[in-house]
């Protein structure tokens, strides 16, 4: 079965440090995947998407950057963070167009 | 882009209780998704729906594509059944998951 992991699951870095969070998806190959964020409240929104090695799509201008080194890898990066970058980092992946969308366990993120 | 409107934005319910969310959306989409997001962040897949009906235990959910709307029924509410509950469409050719703003849920003793 398909499974999808990303890490660390917490953390706090100052402001203007970098960024790294890492995702992989196991049991399939060639998945879509995704970065979304969840700001405080509710509202989800897609930072970026990739459809293949190397094909990254971004949703909104911002301070982060995606890169996908590996067919099952997605890394959401930054080289300094601000305040409100901070927020809840989601992960996610899908067998292709319309199929379902499965989500990892999420990074909570705190830039003090 | 495409909008999409969820309903109430918070409810409360006494345990035993039924409810029904909506979501609508602005235009056509590939498919729609409803998710429940637990305490601790995580987002656990409900239904995968198109269209029709689908029912799971206590959780059924229904999506009318021509009307643009899709309804989510949770009978005999429990305590574990709080959280947030999205819907989420497909757009862009089936690649990007655009989520509705919600529906906060609180279910008491």
């Amino acid at each position: 079965s398909q499974t999808i992991h990303q890490w660390p699951a917490t953390l706090v870095q100052p402001v203007g440090s970098p960024l790294s969070l890492e995702c992989t998806v196991e049991g399939t190959s060639n998945p879509n995947l995704y970065w979304y964020r969840q700001a405080a409240g509710r509202g989800l929104q897609l930072l970026f998407y990739s459809v293949g090695i190397g094909q990254i799509s971004s949703e909104v201008p911002q301070n982060l950057s995606a890169s996908r080194p590996q067919d099952r890898q997605f890394i959401l990066s930054s080289k300094k963070l601000l305040l409100s970058d901070s927020g809840f980092y989601l992960c996610a992946w899908s067998g292709g167009v319309g199929n379902t969308i499965y989500f990892g366990e999420g990074s909570w993120l705190t830039v003090v | 882009g495409i909008q999409v409107e969820q309903s109430p934005p918070d409810l409360i319910l006494q345990e035993g209780a039924n409810s029904t969310l909506r979501c609508n959306f602005s235009d056509s989409v590939n498919n729609l998704q409803w998710f429940h997001q637990n305490p601790w962040g995580q987002l656990i897949n409900l239904f995968y729906i198109p269209s029709g009906t689908k029912q799971n235990g206590r959780l059924s959910a229904t999506t009318v594509a021509t009307e643009r709307y899709s309804l989510l029924y949770i009978s005999s509410s429990q305590t574990t059944d709080s959280g947030v509950y999205f819907c989420a469409v497909l757009t862009g050719g089936g690649n990007k998951l655009t989520f509705g703003t919600g529906t906060q849920l609180k279910v008491e003793l």
